[in-house]
């Protein structure tokens, strides 16, 4: 069973943190993604990575960086979190070439 | 820009009926129109997708309808159920030379299926 997890739920920090989003995969999939989903804006593209070491900016990539170290992981770093990055955060997988994105139950983060 | 319009925003249906959600998009280079299904608490899934060289592709209850000339394609949910209350998200891709498939979504439909 295909499985990407995100290393929390909930997250609340305050203004100016750093912070840090985990995602793993299980699939051995090459492509990996970050979404933020906001209601009535549906989901938008942060950061996509297609190998190790590899990332390239989405459609909405201030505020945010990426980290791909190992096939499996993709992290989300928020380097000064700010009340607008307030939103829930979704992590996918696709293989190479695939069509399907596998999504992880995201973590919504909160910023004081 | 956005460049998937999704409507409507929200849906009330009765047990039974046929629940209609629409998209239409801008670029066309897209070639691949998947539909995601998202529970409260889950992440999407895929639910059903098509490729534009098909006017309708059917999965059980679910229907895709592909309008390439008016750039629409549309969701139907027939017989709909109260375990189909959802948010529903359309989506247009296409592959990039990369070998990865860019998503963009509409806005989301949340569906609500009364007994």
């Amino acid at each position: 069973d295909v499985k990407v997890t995100q290393s929390s739920r909930y997250l609340v920090k305050r203004t100016g943190e750093k912070v840090f989003l985990e995602c793993v995969q299980d699939m051995d999939h090459e492509n990996m993604f970050w979404y933020r989903q906001d209601p009535g804006l549906g989901l938008r593209l942060i950061y996509f990575s297609y190998d190790v070491k590899m990332k390239e900016k989405g459609d909405i990539p201030e505020g945010y960086s990426v980290s791909r170290e190992k096939k499996e992981r993709f992290s989300l770093i928020l380097e000064s979190a700010s009340t607008n990055q307030t939103s829930m955060y979704l992590c996918a997988s696709s293989l190479y070439r695939g069509n399907e994105q596998f999504f992880g139950p995201g973590t919504r983060l909160t910023v004081l | 820009q956005q460049q998937v319009k999704q409507s409507p925003q929200s849906l009330i249906v009765q047990k039974g009926g046929i629940s209609i959600i629409n998209c239409a998009y801008e670029n066309t280079a897209f070639d691949y129109f998947p539909w995601y299904q998202q529970f409260p608490g889950k992440g999407p899934a895929l639910l059903i997708a098509i490729r534009p060289d098909v006017s309708e592709k059917k999965e059980g209850r679910f229907t895709i309808s592909f309008n390439k000339s008016a750039k629409q394609f549309s969701l139907h949910i027939m017989d709909s159920q109260p375990g189909d209350s959802a948010t529903y998200f359309c989506a247009a891709s296409k592959q990039l030379r990369g070998g990865y498939n860019k998503l963009i979504f509409g806005a989301g439909t949340r569906l609500a299926v009364h007994p």
